[in-house]
């Protein structure tokens, strides 16, 4: 089956250590995403990628960095410049980035779960 | 800037109590509006898209309607297994992200 991978579905983190999620999919999608879900607050965009070895700044991009080195992985790693990391992490893809004059519906992973402590 | 704000956070029903949840979005042009399930510990799940003004879509027990201000999912004669969280997100015409809203918390008791 189709789909997005995401692991490890919990992660622990002391302070000061950098941490990398993983996330692949076999959906041969080009776009892929990275999003941070907060208790009771919506989905917000950390980085995207619209074609392999290209990404863009989300809207809280800030002690985050990825790479795009195949179409099928898009890991995030949490630095140690990231002050508050505890969060249920979302990897998303879709067909392309860029709308061609449809809307983007997004196909997302299962989470991972970071806990600094 | 895009905003969207779901109402109530929380809403607590008895199995077949029918209610509705609420989706209001401020979009410079709207290409999409998007409603997710999201089951604790999971990622969302895509449910709907709506694209214009009086558009409505139903899948089960589901029906999501669209004015120019808001969105509603209707949820008739709920039971258990539609408890979880709902999303709503909108996709402005001029850009491909997506502004998500807070959620809506759904607990349906038997």
């Amino acid at each position: 089956d189709g789909g997005i991978t995401q692991s490890p579905k919990y992660l622990f983190r002391k302070e000061g250590q950098n941490v990398t999620l993983s996330c692949e999919q076999n959906l041969n999608h080009d776009a892929m995403y990275w999003y941070r879900q907060d208790p009771g607050q919506g989905l917000r965009l950390i980085y995207y990628s619209q074609i392999v070895n290209d990404f863009q700044k989300g809207d809280i991009a800030e002690g985050y960095s990825v790479s795009r080195e195949k179409k099928e992985s898009f890991p995030l790693t949490v630095t140690s410049a990231q002050k508050n990391p505890t969060a249920f992490y979302l990897c998303a893809s879709n067909p392309s980035g860029r709308a061609l004059g449809g809307a983007n519906v997004l196909t997302f992973g299962a989470g991972s779960r970071l806990t600094v402590l | 800037e895009d905003q969207v704000t779901q109402s109530p956070e929380a809403l607590r029903l008895q199995e077949g109590e029918s209610s509705s949840l609420n989706c209001s979005y401020t979009v410079s042009g709207l290409r999409g509006l998007f409603w997710y399930r999201q089951d604790p510990g999971k990622g969302p799940e895509f449910l709907f898209t709506l694209y214009s003004a009086g558009e409505e879509k139903e899948k089960e027990r589901l029906k999501a309607t669209l004015t120019k201000k808001e969105s509603f999912l209707h949820i008739t004669a709920p039971k258990p297994e539609d408890s979880a969280t709902y999303l709503c997100a909108v996709q402005a015409s001029a850009g491909n992200m997506l502004t998500f809203g807070g959620g809506t918390r759904l607990m349906v008791k038997p």
